[in-house]
């Protein structure tokens, strides 16, 4: 079984200033892992991906991310965010089940961005 | 560029009213999946199909049944609503290993459906 867990469920930060979100995982084969972001009334859209190779990842809107299988981690940084940052942001883990991908999601981190 | 389109966008039940959330996608993607998210708890995957003529359970089934009409849609039912299944549900395809290429990874969602059960 795998599962993925987001130590913080809320990151509240001042504008220009940097991030973290943190995201650990579960599992007993390989893995690939992302971070989706979720704004107000929206559905979820992919910020980033680890598949294979780099293990730093970068995405949109200036976001990256770290694979490190020691620890199991796969945590989101952003050096410098911006009010229209502010949003959910998902880590999730993938395994292929009958030709098909099946996420797991951990349970989200919620990004407010202060001015 | 639609994407995933899903129908309807809220909608309130009464207990053991049933009702059908629609989904359509036009990427030509094999695999499709319906996902609830509760808060506290992340998305939670309820059905997919992988392929056209396929479905199978995911991690939250109960009182939910699926069908994959063909390619583009996937629906899913509620025979017998219940407050527990007061939700935002989610569709969301992407193209099959078959297909090829690093996409077969990642998940195109639609809008959302607001559900609420009374």
């Amino acid at each position: 079984a795998q599962s993925v867990t987001q130590l913080d469920s809320q990151v509240p930060v001042f504008e220009e200033a940097p991030v973290e979100l943190r995201c650990n995982y579960s599992s007993s084969v390989s893995v690939y892992l992302f971070w989706y972001v979720q704004y107000p009334n929206q559905g979820l859209q992919l910020l980033l991906k680890y598949l294979s190779g780099s293990t730093l990842v970068k995405g949109i809107n200036g976001f990256e991310a770290e694979f490190n299988k020691s620890q199991t981690s796969f945590h989101l940084r952003k050096p410098s965010v911006h009010i229209s940052d502010t949003a959910e942001y998902f880590c999730a883990v993938n395994r292929f089940a009958g030709g098909g991908n099946k996420l797991t999601f951990g349970t989200g981190t919620q990004l407010k961005v202060e001015l | 560029n639609a994407g995933v389109t899903q129908t309807p966008k809220f909608q309130v039940l009464k207990t053991g009213q049933s009702m059908t959330l629609q989904c359509a996608q036009d990427m030509n993607h094999n695999s499709m999946y319906w996902y609830r998210q509760d808060p506290g708890m992340g998305l939670r995957l309820i059905y997919y199909s992988a392929s056209e003529g396929t479905t199978d359970k995911g991690e939250v089934p109960n009182g939910y049944n699926v069908s994959r009409l063909n390619k583009r849609e996937f629906s899913l039912r509620l025979e017998s609503a219940a407050p527990s299944q007061t939700s935002v549900y989610f569709c969301a395809s992407s193209e099959s290993p078959r297909q090829g290429g690093t996409g077969a990874n990642v998940l195109t969602f639609g809008a959302g459906s607001r559900l609420t059960v009374l």
